[in-house]
């Protein structure tokens, strides 16, 4: 049931942009997206929940693709405060006790360099 | 607002021991969930509690329990710890913990088993 994000680490210069990517074999019914730092808990950035849907956060953004049960997440003109590791948190379709149970992938590592 | 709490924050203890780890969600969230995060990994979800009932449980042996108080708080239990017991407890609070609404996660337990 873990979603498999891609890719595993991306080094960026400041102001370029990066796609991180996730993919389920399950049917998803949302996909939601965290920032960890180093020693610190997981930020929530977005969630994502209708077939097609897209949101944006200033200049990071996401789209949900329900029929190919992948998601993505861009970051454009990456800051030097995008560092950190990112994560994708899968449900399911399968509602009842799969009810707020987010799976989550591996992280993509993404580290921006002046 | 005050965010999630956790309590404590860092733990040692040795294989066999008991332990037991707090969590004080968001004034007016009534769901908690538990997640395990290995290093390297992403969460790992363990619990989820909704108006003091157990509403799913990840695959974790029966060493693992938890519970949650009136006031929403949770605790979760951690018997006859190992080695591979060594983690980042992470807590999240949601609204109702439906699967369309963001969970904030607390800052975590950092549990060494020696």
């Amino acid at each position: 049931q873990q979603p498999v994000q891609s890719p595993q680490a991306v080094i960026l210069r400041e102001g370029e942009d990066a796609v991180i990517n996730c993919s389920s074999s399950k049917a998803l019914y949302s996909v939601h997206w965290y920032r960890q730092k180093h020693g610190e808990a997981p930020v929530f950035l977005m969630i994502l929940l209708k077939g097609g849907e897209q949101k944006g956060h200033d200049k990071i953004s996401a789209s949900f693709n329900e029929k190919k049960q992948q998601s993505s997440l861009y970051l454009t003109a990456s800051q030097l405060s995008y560092s950190g590791t990112y994560f994708c948190g899968t449900e399911s379709k399968d509602r009842g006790s799969t009810l707020g149970r987010l799976y989550f992938g591996r992280g993509t590592q993404l580290t921006v360099w002046p | 607002d005050a965010g999630v709490t956790q309590s404590p924050t860092h733990l040692i203890k040795t294989r066999g021991q008991h332990v037991t780890l707090r969590c004080s969600p968001i004034s007016g969230h009534k769901s908690v969930s538990w997640y395990q995060q290995v290093l390297g990994q992403g969460p790992q979800f363990i619990f989820q509690y909704y108006e003091k009932e157990e509403r799913g449980r990840g695959n974790f042996p029966d060493r693992f329990s938890a519970r949650q108080f009136p006031n929403y708080s949770s605790e979760l239990n951690v018997n006859a710890l190992l080695l591979g017991d060594s983690a980042l407890y992470l807590c999240a609070s949601s609204l109702s913990g439906g699967a369309e609404e963001t969970q904030y996660f607390g800052p975590g337990t950092r549990l060494l088993v020696l």
